[in-house]
């Protein structure tokens, strides 16, 4: 059962538009939640998080908007740049070891 | 750059050999976890490590075992390879709050 579900496989954005990017999760024990960016043939890398207690958290380009009673998470890019164009994972923990993924959502920013 | 490499980085392998992957950090962190990616699916744990010879389950655990002898050094071993086992695996290590990711080793099992 898919705790962490990204219902949208692919995203296309006209470079300097906003990108946003969607998670939902199930499990409401979980209390961070991060977003990954994802080159083809690379290790995914760290973007931005943030924790339970926020409902924002800001990194330059990058916004994270948490909604704990809807039990969803979005990722605001901008400008959309063409360098931003990658797979993004949203991930979550629950104060514990364990780390939970979505399916991950494919952004292509348009020049 | 978290200092995690992996080796092999590619390889191909017939079904029902052995086949060990290694992850090696650099920075002496507790926690280590080995990953699969596979399309429509992200990324599943297989297993993860809290401490040396402190192993613990993933959720996709079956068909594979792990050991960590060291500190920085988190072995993912398939006993017996299948072609479900096609697939890219990550190591990762936890930093504070956050996974750190190496760079993948993509394996093919035929």
């Amino acid at each position: 059962d898919q705790q962490v579900k990204q219902n949208s496989p692919s995203l296309s954005v006209q470079e300097g538009r906003i990108s946003i990017l969607n998670c939902d999760y199930t499990n409401s024990m979980f209390d961070y939640f991060l977003w990954y960016k994802k080159y083809p043939a690379e290790g995914p890398t760290f973007l931005i998080s943030i924790s339970s207690i926020k409902d924002k958290n800001e990194d330059g380009r990058f916004t994270v908007f948490l909604n704990k009673s809807a039990k969803h998470l979005s990722l605001h890019i901008v400008p959309s740049q063409p360098g931003d164009s990658a797979v993004y994972f949203c991930a979550a923990s629950a104060i514990g070891n364990q780390f939970y993924f979505g399916t991950g959502t494919s952004l292509t920013v348009i020049p | 750059d978290a200092g995690i490499t992996q080796s092999p980085r590619h390889k191909v392998t017939e079904t029902g050999t052995p086949v060990t992957l290694r992850c090696h950090q650099t920075e002496n962190h507790r926690y280590m976890y080995w990953y699969r990616q596979d399309p429509g699916h992200g990324l599943r744990l297989i297993h993860y490590s809290y401490g040396v010879k402190d192993t613990d389950k993933g959720e996709v655990s079956d068909g594979y075992s792990v050991s960590r002898s060291k500190t920085e050094d988190f072995l993912l071993t398939l006993e017996s390879a299948t072609s479900s086992q096609t697939s890219v695996y990550f190591c990762a290590i936890r930093g504070g709050y956050e996974q750190y990711f190496g760079p993948g080793t993509r394996l093919t099992v035929t």
